[in-house]
């Protein structure tokens, strides 16, 4: 499968402390994803990383890729209540698909004040 | 600028029925998938369009799934006859990829969530 798998299922933490996730897939990609999505709604992109990028920042979100273990990571620092969502990770194969994501199941990341 | 539209956002429907989803993507964006969320899962890709050609429709059930994209703008999905296991949010998304060799971020709409009873 090509779906990205995001580690823990569930995370629940104080605000000001930092929401680690995690992301594993099993096949070559072009680039991985992140994205959040909030109770009822549609998802937000974050960040896209690239296959021959190994490190990203944007804002208090710093994303790593290994792509030797074929793996992610997201950290958000300094968390708020507001970071309260569930966080996907998805893949990009690239070539004749490219453009195409595949999900994981998701992170539920609870922040309380 | 105004982001990806889609109606209706609840629909309650029996087994069997027939259902349909309307979604306006972002003015200018090529490519436009649906999805379908089922609770407590990742978004899973049903159809992708760039204008409006069918570029990917392996994972849609095409006994009972269609999909259409008039004109390269909106799109209507429906499922007919529904079966319990539909109920879910369908979620479309659209970018401005063109098929070259850069991706583009994909835009969500709000979704549609289908229970079917």
């Amino acid at each position: 499968s090509q779906q990205g798998e995001e580690d823990p299922q569930a995370l629940s933490i104080q605000e000001g402390e930092n929401a680690t996730m995690n992301c594993s897939y099993k096949t070559s990609i072009n680039n991985l994803q992140w994205y959040r999505q909030n109770s009822g709604r549609g998802l937000v992109h974050l960040i896209l990383i690239r296959s021959n990028e190994r490190e990203k920042h944007s804002g208090r979100l710093r994303v790593t890729l290994d792509t030797s273990k074929k793996s992610s990571s997201l950290l958000i620092t300094a968390s708020r209540a507001a970071d309260t969502a569930s966080y996907f990770c998805a893949t990009d194969a690239g070539g004749s698909t490219l453009g195409r994501l595949y999900f994981g199941r998701g992170t539920q990341l609870t922040v309380w004040p | 600028e105004a982001g990806v539209a889609q109606s209706p956002r609840y629909k309650i429907i029996e087994k069997r029925q027939s259902v349909a989803f309307w979604c306006n993507p972002i003015s200018g964006h090529a490519t436009l998938y649906w999805y379908q969320q089922i609770l407590g899962q990742g978004p899973k890709l049903l159809i992708q369009f760039q204008n409006n050609g069918v570029v990917d429709d392996s994972q849609l059930p095409k006994d009972r799934f269609s999909a259409e994209r008039l004109k390269g703008v909106d799109s209507t999905l429906k499922i007919q006859p529904a079966k319990l296991e539909d109920s879910a949010v369908y979620l479309c998304a659209s970018s401005a990829y063109r098929g070259l060799t850069s991706t583009d971020t994909q835009y969500f709409g709000p979704g549609t969530r289908l229970t079917v009873l």
